[in-house]
């Protein structure tokens, strides 16, 4: 089974900063992987698909990037909002979330 | 508009099955396939399966011996059947859509599973 390792898994930044969260694949995937926004006691929400495709409605302060086994979601300015935990998803072989990464206000 | 809405048992006994119900609406289960996720409290998100829009259906290599998932596509409804629970196997599960590329674009809000006597 495929590995996703994601750093950090506790990322503390000031509104309007950049802020920058990896996924790392055990090998390579390919370019199919999705990231995920989730707030306390709600469901999961599609923020980019294919690597960096922005999803309907997401706001474009999100991006994606990557390739081979890794990968980033950049969030170019920090809203009081996005304080959430964030997935990486790889669907090339044996379909696998990362362990997630909790970002907070500091 | 999409939506997919979970059903089931709150409480399930160890060693018993768990049924649950994904009732869909605002699209077809002939043209998109649905997934079933699960999340343990407090923990990280676990790709259970996939039933495509053509009926096949694929999952999750841990739990492919406990695990079956079926549908209704008079109904909109999707079925998730797993035997031999342990406690291990408390979680919220959802069921989630996609389309042609792995999208997971639309969730239900889940429904809390725990496995206790």
């Amino acid at each position: 089974d495929i590995q996703m390792t994601q750093s950090p898994s506790l990322l503390s930044a000031s509104v309007g900063d950049r802020v920058t969260l990896n996924c790392k694949a055990s090998q390579n995937i390919n370019k199919n992987l999705n990231w995920y926004q989730q707030k306390l006691g709600e469901a999961p929400k599609l923020l980019i698909y294919y690597t960096n495709n922005l999803q309907t409605g997401i706001p474009s302060r999100f991006s994606g990037s990557g390739s081979g086994t890794d990968y980033t979601l950049t969030i170019s300015s920090l809203q009081p909002e996005d304080v959430a935990t964030y997935f990486c998803f790889q669907y090339n072989s044996g379909p696998t979330f990362g362990g997630g990464t909790k970002l907070e206000l500091k | 508009q999409v939506q997919l809405k979970e059903s089931g048992p709150g409480l399930v006994q160890p060693s018993e099955t768990l049924s649950l119900t994904c009732t869909v609406s605002g699209f077809s289960l002939t043209s998109n396939s649905v997934h079933w996720v699960r999340q343990p409290p407090g923990k990280g998100l676990e790709w259970m399966g996939i039933i495509r829009s053509g009926g096949s259906t694929d999952y999750n290599s841990a739990l492919k011996s406990r695990l079956s998932i079926s549908r209704d596509t008079s109904k909109s409804q999707v079925f998730l059947k797993m035997n031999s629970l342990q406690t291990e196997d408390t979680a919220i599960y959802y069921c989630t859509r996609s389309g042609f590329v792995w999208e997971l674009d639309y969730w239900g809000q889940g429904v809390m599973v725990t496995v206790s006597s």
